[in-house]
């Protein structure tokens, strides 16, 4: 049982360059979210989903685009990368909202020069 | 706006004192409240959660949280601080899907 990983681990753009984060859970979880962490900013969400083929806007979502097409899998998509997207991602997951925690992944550090 | 408030960027303790690191909210209705932990180069971790009930929860390591409605808050204490519980501490609620985080507090516990 893996709970939730992230792929890949550190990744350096140049503005402009388009990448894809992959997050993966094992848990058979219904709701999976992508946040970014910023100093001092604490975690915002991105998107996020709850079921497969469904995604909604969470707080920061411009420049970001995201897909759900299988329940396990939740993809964060940088069409044009910015310098102002330099941030650690985090993907969780819980089995539903309301008061379930969330379980999240190791991270993704991505510089964007 | 449903939000989280953490007052205080770090906190210093040390080894063997009790701890409380704050949390305040503000809600609509009756509030899902969380507490996370993040240790360097991790992601988040679950420590204990209120959803209703007994206004004082247990967690893991030994924290534990109480809920005052009328303070609006939910601090995080431990009764004996170890240098291991030196990491990121994140507050959050619960709000239509998904979590409103605080912006964390630091907890630095000295030998």
């Amino acid at each position: 049982n893996a709970g939730v990983t992230q792929t890949p681990k550190f990744r350096v753009l140049k503005t402009g360059q388009s990448m894809t984060l992959l997050c993966a859970q094992d848990m058979n979880h219904e709701y999976m979210y992508w946040y970014r962490q910023d100093p001092g900013m604490g975690l915002r969400l991105i998107h996020y989903s709850v079921g497969e083929g469904t995604t909604a806007k969470g707080e920061v979502p411009d420049g970001y685009n995201v897909s759900r097409l299988k329940k396990q899998n939740f993809l964060l998509g940088l069409e044009s990368a910015a310098p102002s997207q330099t941030s650690v991602y985090f993907c969780a997951s819980s089995f539903l909202a309301g008061g379930n925690e969330q379980y999240f992944g190791p991270g993704t550090r991505l510089t964007v020069t | 706006a449903q939000s989280v408030a953490q007052p205080e960027d770090q906190v210093n303790v040390a080894e063997g004192n009790p701890l409380t690191v704050k949390c305040t909210y503000s809600v609509s209705g009756n509030p899902y409240l969380f507490w996370y932990v993040q240790y360097p180069n991790r992601g988040l971790q679950f420590l204990l959660k209120y959803i209703t009930g007994d206004n004082l929860v247990k967690g893991s390591y030994g924290f534990e949280a109480e809920f005052n409605k009328s303070q609006t808050s939910f601090h995080l204490k431990k009764p004996s601080a170890l240098v291991s519980d030196s990491a990121l501490y994140f507050c959050a609620s619960y709000n239509t899907d998904k979590l409103i985080f605080g912006t964390g507090t630091r907890l630095q516990v000295f030998p």
